[in-house]
């Protein structure tokens, strides 16, 4: 049974360029969160998906968008890359019920020179 | 949102029990505790979670006080593979609205020493 899988695992981009992550989703979950995790830090929510639409956001500014496809699967696009940007990029399912477990990716290592 | 303190860190012996202390003072009467682990390199890996009865599972067991207000994280023979970082989370009330949003904060670095 195949968990939350990522990619790529790590990218590197330069400052003002666009760059879309992937995540596919934990066999039998419906709801995709994406968090970003600055070095030394705990994870920060983004948003959440479920049923192709953006449910929850967290603090992030316009430039961090997303998508769900009807599998499931989900993107995470930031636009206008900053240095601050660099950072360590989650994925986390679930199923799309109250108080269930979050299981989460190994992440998308995201470096902006 | 109810907020979490965790020590910073901790040291423990190989092949003892490790107790990871959480307060939640202003956890909401329908907020679970979660616990999750991140290794270096890794995603973070749940744990387990509870409302307000003690819970096991095959990695470890959580105590949650009776006034809810801390809770306990025990790894009962802790080995080398244990050393993460250790996140309680407290997550939002039960509406649909708070589906997503778990709340990291900065952990308590485990380290088990042989």
């Amino acid at each position: 049974d195949a968990g939350v899988t990522q990619s790529p695992t790590h990218l590197i981009k330069t400052r003002g360029q666009q760059v879309t992550l992937r995540c596919s989703p934990k066999s039998g979950h419906d709801t995709v969160s994406w968090y970003q995790q600055a070095l030394g830090q705990g994870p920060q929510f983004i948003f959440q998906y479920y049923e192709e639409e953006e449910r929850q956001r967290g603090n992030f500014p316009d430039r961090f968008s997303g998508h769900q496809f009807p599998n499931y699967s989900s993107e995470l696009n930031v636009n206008a890359l900053l240095l601050g940007d660099s950072a360590l990029y989650l994925c986390a399912s679930s199923l799309g019920r109250l108080n269930q477990p979050q299981h989460f990716g190994d992440g998308t290592r995201l470096s902006i020179l | 949102d109810a907020k979490t303190t965790q020590p910073t860190s901790m040291d423990c012996a190989e092949g003892r029990a490790a107790n990871l202390p959480c307060n939640h003072s202003t956890i909401s009467g329908n907020e679970y505790v979660y616990w999750y682990r991140q290794i270096h390199s890794q995603g973070p890996q749940y744990i387990i979670h509870g409302l307000k009865n003690n819970e096991t599972n095959e990695m470890a067991s959580l105590i949650i006080t009776e006034d809810r207000k801390s809770s306990t994280l025990i790894l009962p023979h802790a080995t080398l593979r244990d050393t993460a970082v250790y996140y309680c989370i407290v997550r939002p009330a039960g509406t649909t609205d708070s589906w997503g949003k778990f709340q990291f904060g900065a952990g308590t670095q485990v380290v088990v020493t042989p």
